[in-house]
C-alpha cells in the first residue's frame, strides 16, 4: 500500500531553515508528480509546491516563492522541501502528498509534519 | 491566487442529501476539469473523495458525487451518515500552473 512519511520538522527561529523529507513507499515514485500542502493550525489547506514525476519542473505558491524549494531523488524515493527565511505564518502541519496522475489532484496523503517558527 | 469560496457550514440529517458548493473563476474551475475533493476529520490527513470532478477512486462510497456547471462545482452526499461529519476542502488547478483549495466547508449531521 502507498506510504508517504514525512520528517524533519520542528521548531525554528524567524529568519531560520529548516528541510522537510517524505519517504515513499508502495508505488513507482518515479512516475508521479508530488506536492507539498501545508495546514496552519485550525485553518483550511494550503497548497505550497509541487514537482513533476522527472523534476523537470517545479511549481510554487506565491506566499513561498524564492525561500523554498523542492526536490526529489527518485533512486531513494524521496521527497524533500528546503524551507528558508522562515515566517512565523510558515507554522503549519506540512504534508506530503503524491498526484492522482490525472492533473494536480491528490490521492495519498502523509501523516504531516508540524513545523513550527517562533522565537 | 484566491481560495475558492464553499460555505463555511452545511448540516443535514442522517439519510438525507447535501450539496456543498465550490465556486471559482474561468482561471481555475471553469477553466479545467480537474476539481477533487477531500473529507479530513479532525486530527487526520485529508482523504481524497472526488478527482477531476466526477470519478470517484476506488474504496469511495458511492453515496459520493462530484460535479461542475461553468465555475462551480458541487460535491453530494446522499444517504448522510454519522462518519460523513467531518471538514470537506475542493481543489482546482490554475491556469498559473498551480492549486488552489477551497476555504472548506463543515458538514455536521444532526
Amino acid at each position: 500500500q502507498v506510504q508517504l512519511v514525512e520528517s524533519g520538522g520542528g521548531v525554528v527561529q524567524p529568519g531560520g531553515s529548516l528541510r522537510l523529507s517524505c519517504a515513499a513507499s508502495g508505488f513507482t515514485f518515479s512516475n508521479y508528480g508530488m506536492h507539498w500542502v501545508r495546514q496552519a493550525p485550525g485553518k483550511g489547506l494550503e497548497w505550497v509546491t509541487f514537482i513533476r514525476y522527472d523534476g523537470s519542473n517545479k511549481y510554487y505558491a506565491d506566499s513561498v516563492k524564492g525561500r523554498f524549494t523542492i526536490s526529489r531523488d527518485n533512486s531513494e524515493n524521496t521527497l524533500y522541501l528546503q524551507m528558508n527565511s522562515l515566517r512565523a505564518d510558515d507554522t503549519a502541519v506540512y504534508y506530503c502528498a503524491k498526484d492522482v496522475g490525472s492533473g494536480w489532484g491528490i490521492d495519498y496523503w502523509g501523516q504531516g509534519s508540524l513545523v513550527t517558527v517562533s522565537s | 491566487q484566491s481560495a475558492l469560496t464553499q460555505p463555511a457550514s452545511v448540516s443535514g440529517s442522517p439519510g438525507q442529501s447535501i450539496t456543498i458548493s465550490c465556486t471559482g473563476t474561468s482561471s481555475d474551475v471553469g477553466g479545467y476539469n480537474y476539481v477533487s475533493w477531500y473529507q479530513q476529520h479532525p486530527g487526520k490527513a485529508p482523504k481524497l473523495m472526488i478527482y477531476d470532478v466526477s470519478n470517484r477512486p476506488s474504496g469511495v462510497s458511492n453515496r459520493f458525487s462530484g460535479s461542475k456547471s461553468g465555475n462551480t462545482a458541487s460535491l453530494t452526499i446522499s444517504g448522510l451518515q454519522a462518519e460523513d461529519e467531518a471538514d470537506y476542502y475542493c481543489s482546482s488547478y490554475t491556469s498559473s500552473s498551480t492549486l488552489v483549495f477551497g476555504n472548506g466547508t463543515k458538514v455536521t449531521v444532526l
